[in-house]
């Protein structure tokens, strides 16, 4: 079956700039999980869903970063005005059920902010 | 203080051999679940192998094995005949089962580069 997939892959932005990062879990995963890493690091947590609710937002850096998941499946990072520090790749996991499960990674998003 | 630490930034192996890989947790969590994952230059992270801290046996899956050591605290990943493939960024990874301060969180260290050379 299809692993996680995220869109863009790539991404350039302007200082200032939204941009919008979007997870597609694997069928039938109950939760999930978005990623920053940062260039020379390991990944660190942002933000955890369980269906549609927002169960753990407590990585977010600022309230820049946004995250949505409304139907319970695909799910959203926004992060508004763009700064350089938000450089990095982002990377979004999914589990069958609950946080304790083994995740699974998609191929991630390299945003670069000039 | 790091939960966890990789205190290899590079590797290298050549192709066939085995290599171990090394990694040092902290937990004051008796319930914690012991990670790792393999990222190639595509950037996706693979799983690999997973040990809880209740596994009398160290885990196994294919050429991969964990060596846990509890009362180290150390879960060394050991790849056994290495293939051109392995060459990658290898992270360990831990959660905290009854949550600890990380609310349940996987935690990455900084990884480990590795290089197979044939």
């Amino acid at each position: 079956g299809a692993g996680v997939s995220q869109s863009p892959r790539y991404k350039v932005a302007k200082r200032g700039q939204d941009v919008a990062l979007r997870c597609d879990p694997i069928s039938g995963h109950v939760s999930l999980f978005w990623y920053q890493q940062a260039l020379g690091q390991g990944p660190e947590f942002l933000t955890y869903f369980q269906n549609e609710a927002q169960l753990d937002k407590s990585g977010l850096p600022s309230d820049r970063f946004f995250a949505e998941r409304p139907e319970g499946s695909v799910s959203t990072l926004k992060i508004q005005r763009t700064q350089q520090e938000d450089s990095a790749v982002y990377l979004c996991a999914s589990s069958l059920f609950s946080r304790r499960e083994t995740q699974y990674f998609g191929p991630g998003t390299r945003l670069l902010v000039l | 203080a790091q939960k966890i630490t990789q205190t290899q930034p590079g590797m290298f192996v050549q192709e066939k051999e085995a290599v171990t890989l090394d990694c040092t947790y902290d937990t004051s969590d008796p319930s914690y679940g012991l990670f790792w994952y393999k990222q190639p230059s595509s950037g996706e992270m693979i799983f690999l192998i997973y040990q809880g801290s209740y596994d009398q046996q160290n885990a196994t899956e294919g050429r991969y094995s964990l060596n846990f050591q509890k009362a180290r605290k150390s879960a060394n990943l050991v790849i056994s005949a290495s293939q051109l493939g392995d060459s990658a960024m290898y992270f360990c990874a831990m959660r905290e089962l009854n949550y600890g301060g990380s609310q349940g969180n996987l935690i990455f260290g900084k990884g480990t580069k590795l290089s197979v050379k044939p």
